[in-house]
Formats: C-alpha cells, sequence, structure tokens
C-alpha cells in the first residue's frame, strides 16, 4: 500500500485478555518502530526494529509487552493480561534507514481500550 | 542520545511568524535534528531534517547555529491550521526515534 496500514483501528477488549496489534509498513521500508501515546501525552517508545538486526527493545514497558517482525514486513505487538492502564493509541512507523536520516512514516494508530 | 527541550506550549496569531526553539546541548557528530507535527488523532508527521546552518522547504525552515546546540523551527505567516503539536528529535540513522514532550503550538483570530 502507500502508507503504514495499521489494524484494527480500534480494539476495545477485557482487563486480563490478551491482544496482538498488527503493523503493515512501507513495502521497503528496513525499519519500523512502535510507540505508545496515552490521551494527552507525547510519544512513548515501545520497540524498534531494523533489518536482521537484533530489534531495540528499551521501551517495553513490561514483560506482558512483545513484538514480532517478519523479515522486513509486518509487524505484530502483543500485550498479554491487558491491564487499565494499557489503554492508550498505538502507533506504528516505518522508514528506509541509511548513511542519511531519512523521515518516519506513522500508521493511523490503533485505539486501545481496557474496560 | 541527545535529550532535547523545548518549550511546553506557544500561542501565536494567524498571519504572525513562529519560531520554536530546541535545545539539544549533548547532541553528538552523527546526529541528525528533526521535526515533526502532530495533528490530534493523527501520527506524527515528519516536516524538516538538517544537520546545520540553514534548511528550508515549502513548509517551513530550520535554523542550526554552528555549534548546533540549539535548534529553530520557523513557521512563516502561521493559520488556524498549523495548531498541532511540534516534537523535535536529534538522533542517528539506523537508531530509535525518542519522542519528548513536544510544544503545543495553538494559533488563534
Amino acid at each position: 500500500g502507500a502508507g503504514v496500514s495499521q489494524s484494527p483501528s480500534n480494539k476495545v477488549t477485557e482487563k486480563g485478555k490478551d491482544v496482538e496489534l498488527r503493523c503493515d509498513p512501507i513495502s521497503g521500508h528496513t525499519a519500523l518502530y512502535w510507540y505508545r501515546q496515552r490521551l494527552g501525552q507525547g510519544l512513548e517508545f515501545l520497540i524498534y526494529f531494523q533489518g536482521n538486526s537484533a530489534p531495540d527493545k528499551s521501551g517495553l514497558p513490561s514483560d506482558r509487552f512483545s513484538a514480532e517482525r517478519t523479515g522486513e514486513s509486518v509487524s505484530t505487538l502483543t500485550i498479554q493480561r491487558t491491564q487499565q492502564e494499557d489503554s492508550a493509541v498505538y502507533l506504528c512507523a516505518s522508514s528506509l534507514v541509511g548513511r542519511l536520516n531519512t523521515e518516519a512514516f506513522f500508521g493511523q494508530g490503533t485505539r486501545l481500550t481496557v474496560v | 542520545l541527545a535529550k532535547t527541550t523545548q518549550p511546553i506550549s506557544m500561542d501565536s496569531y494567524e498571519g504572525q511568524e513562529v519560531n520554536i526553539t530546541c535545545s539539544h546541548n549533548n547532541i553528538a557528530t552523527n546526529d541528525y535534528i528533526t521535526w515533526y507535527q502532530q495533528f490530534p488523532s493523527q501520527g506524527p508527521r515528519f516536516i524538516i531534517q538538517g544537520y546545520k546552518t540553514k534548511v528550508t522547504n515549502e513548509v517551513a525552515s530550520l535554523f542550526i547555529p554552528a555549534d548546533r546546540k540549539s535548534s529553530t523551527l520557523s513557521l512563516p505567516r502561521v493559520s488556524l491550521s498549523d495548531t498541532a503539536v511540534y516534537y523535535c528529535l536529534a538522533h542517528q540513522a539506523g537508531t530509535a526515534l525518542i519522542f519528548g514532550k513536544g510544544t503545543t503550538l495553538s494559533v488563534s483570530s
């Protein structure tokens, strides 16, 4: 597709359930980022994938959060045993990476509500 | 990772020029300076990027002094539609993009 696609756009889940959020990056983009944005707050970095390198997981808030990426394509962010504080918009972005910095393109996000 | 500091909020009126300054005192040699804009209920959007001196595009200008310890995003003749959060980042190619709290710009008529 032309841009970064995230699904679902909205997800309501019960506390304690597991959820999976999907991100389809722009074709050919080797870098992929996940962020969490709570209402009225800034973007909180979660995880960064770059090609075949080990992902930078330094932003994952707890072991309930994990993410995978298949090659240089789709990524899935999984939240296990969801808590109410996990309610937020989860944003995915992708970019080319080269010798010069290039811009990151963001998806529209998945709004997660834990009830 | 260079920490950036920018004002929490700014107010302006339509037609004015707005300058948002970002401080990045511990910027590294390989760091680039990038600004993103975020509207409510949308993901951030790239505005401009630079390494040193001045960069201009159809949306904004970016001024970076020789010591690179700060940068200024300049938005000419703002309109109501420029009301958004603006993020300044200092980062290297091939590393995660870390966003701060950003500057909330409010433009009034």
